[in-house]
């Protein structure tokens, strides 16, 4: 299994809303992010989870709250967004830097998540 | 820190012709380099990588990059284009210590295809 699975696809939410997006991979592998893509422009990493644990926070609004459960998992729960996170926000797993060499750094992305903030 | 430059931001090219991406990127320490592609509507699929070994890398779906320290740059090429090509291409980059596992994009490349 070489895939990031990442639900829902789609996902409609008010300012007052919490939802959550999900993310699964089971490559085996222990660092994942979270990355955040406005239409026409590059990713723009959010978070990055090595070992289940929070390892780098880009200064992200904590309206966005991520949470790894598992080495298998990864969640970004939304409260209270405003209408410019609207994105298509993106989870990624690779190994862990240290790792084989052939597979460190290398990024294994999901489809995505296209969010819309009303 | 790590800057990618991809000059580039829309390549129309006909059908079966041949085609560039460039790709220059600034860094103070040594680093890895990739070219993902992105399929409207999708996430990023890894296209190839440089890790380290022969400067000229062949990855998926007939493309290769060569990977020039002197130049700084890591360009993408391809012999003969198809209309399924047509996609945002985005080159990137990761230092080879420190950093954790950062990727730093480029704007990013819109090939369209045409007949």
């Amino acid at each position: 299994d070489t895939e990031v699975t990442q639900t829902p696809k789609h996902l409609v939410m008010g300012m007052t809303n919490k939802k959550s997006l999900k993310c699964e991979q089971h490559m085996g592998h222990r660092a994942m992010y979270w990355y955040k893509q406005k239409a026409k422009k590059p990713p723009e990493l959010m978070f990055v989870y090595s070992y289940e644990k929070l390892s780098i926070n880009e200064s992200v609004p904590s309206r966005f709250s991520p949470e790894c459960p598992n080495s298998s998992l990864l969640n970004l729960h939304l409260h209270a967004l405003q209408p410019e996170d609207s994105a298509l926000y993106l989870c990624a797993s690779s190994q862990v830097r240290g790792s084989s060499l052939s597979g460190a750094n290398v990024l294994t992305f999901g489809a995505g998540s296209r969010l819309t903030v009303l | 820190a790590q800057s990618v430059t991809q000059l580039d931001s829309q390549v129309p090219v006909f059908e079966e012709a041949p085609v560039e991406l460039r790709c220059n990127y600034s860094s103070s320490v040594s680093v890895y380099l990739f070219w993902y592609v992105q399929y409207p509507n999708q996430g990023l699929q890894l296209l190839l990588k440089y890790l380290s070994g022969s400067t000229l890398v062949k990855g998926i779906n007939g493309f290769e990059a060569e990977f020039n320290k002197s130049q700084t740059s890591f360009h993408l090429r391809k012999p003969s284009v198809h209309i399924s090509d047509t996609a945002e291409y985005f080159c990137a980059v990761s230092p080879l210590t420190g950093g954790g596992n950062k990727l730093t994009f480029g704007t990013g490349t819109q090939l369209k295809v045409e007949l």
